[in-house]
């Protein structure tokens, strides 16, 4: 069966330091990668998407970058951290376009 | 015309009775409708979706209703249990997009 792994569940950073959220999906090949942050009492809002090693589409321009170095495996990072970049973090996988979206448990990051 | 509205905001039933969930969409292109129920602290999970081709679908206590013509479908939860407190987003997607459309949520809580 399938899983998602997400890591680190809580994640409290200062501001202007980087940041790395790591997510891997097992037990499946070549499925869509989705971040997804959502703020306290929010909504989830789209960060990147992801149908394919090295193909990264932003949904929204901030100082946040993603990348899919393997076929399994989404990051996401910062080079410095900012205030509003607190929040609610979600990985999730597709296995092709119009299906069901599986989430993984989430990060909690904290900017201090 | 890639929103998706969600009413209400939150909603407060006592047990047993029945919870209503209502989105709205514009998009015509828009061919899958699911719900996914988030606890605290946990990603989303897909908890019941539907296809246009149908006007209801039911699993268990949870039942979506879908109108095309007007662009609405709802989520009722019969005989609802404190159990069932959580958010409720409803969400759309099309055939050959590559993400969801989430609505923002509905937190519901059921009094014991």
């Amino acid at each position: 069966s399938q899983t998602i792994h997400q890591w680190p569940a809580t994640l409290v950073q200062p501001v202007g330091s980087p940041l790395s959220l790591e997510c891997t999906v097992e037990g499946t090949s070549n499925p869509n990668l989705y971040w997804y942050r959502q703020a306290a009492g929010r909504g989830l809002q789209l960060l990147f998407y992801s149908v394919g090693i090295g193909q990264i589409s932003s949904e929204v321009p901030q100082n946040l970058s993603a990348s899919r170095p393997q076929d399994r495996q989404f990051i996401l990072s910062s080079k410095k951290l900012l205030l509003s970049d607190s929040g609610f973090y979600l990985c999730a996988w597709m296995p092709f376009a119009n299906t069901e979206a599986f989430f993984g448990q989430g990060t909690r990051l904290t900017v201090v | 015309q890639q929103q998706v509205k969600q009413s209400p905001q939150s909603l407060i039933v006592q047990k047993g009775g029945i919870s209503i969930i209502n989105c709205a969409y514009e998009n015509t292109a828009f061919d899958y409708f699911p719900w996914y129920q988030q606890f605290p602290g946990k990603g989303p999970a897909l908890l019941i979706a539907i296809r246009p081709d149908v006007s209801e679908k039911k699993e268990g206590r949870f039942t979506i209703s879908f109108n095309k013509s007007a662009k609405q479908f709802s989520l009722h939860i019969m005989d609802s249990q404190p159990g069932d407190s959580a958010t409720y987003f409803c969400a759309a997607s099309r055939n050959y997009g590559q993400n969801f459309v989430f609505g923002p949520g509905t937190r519901l809580s059921v009094l014991p």
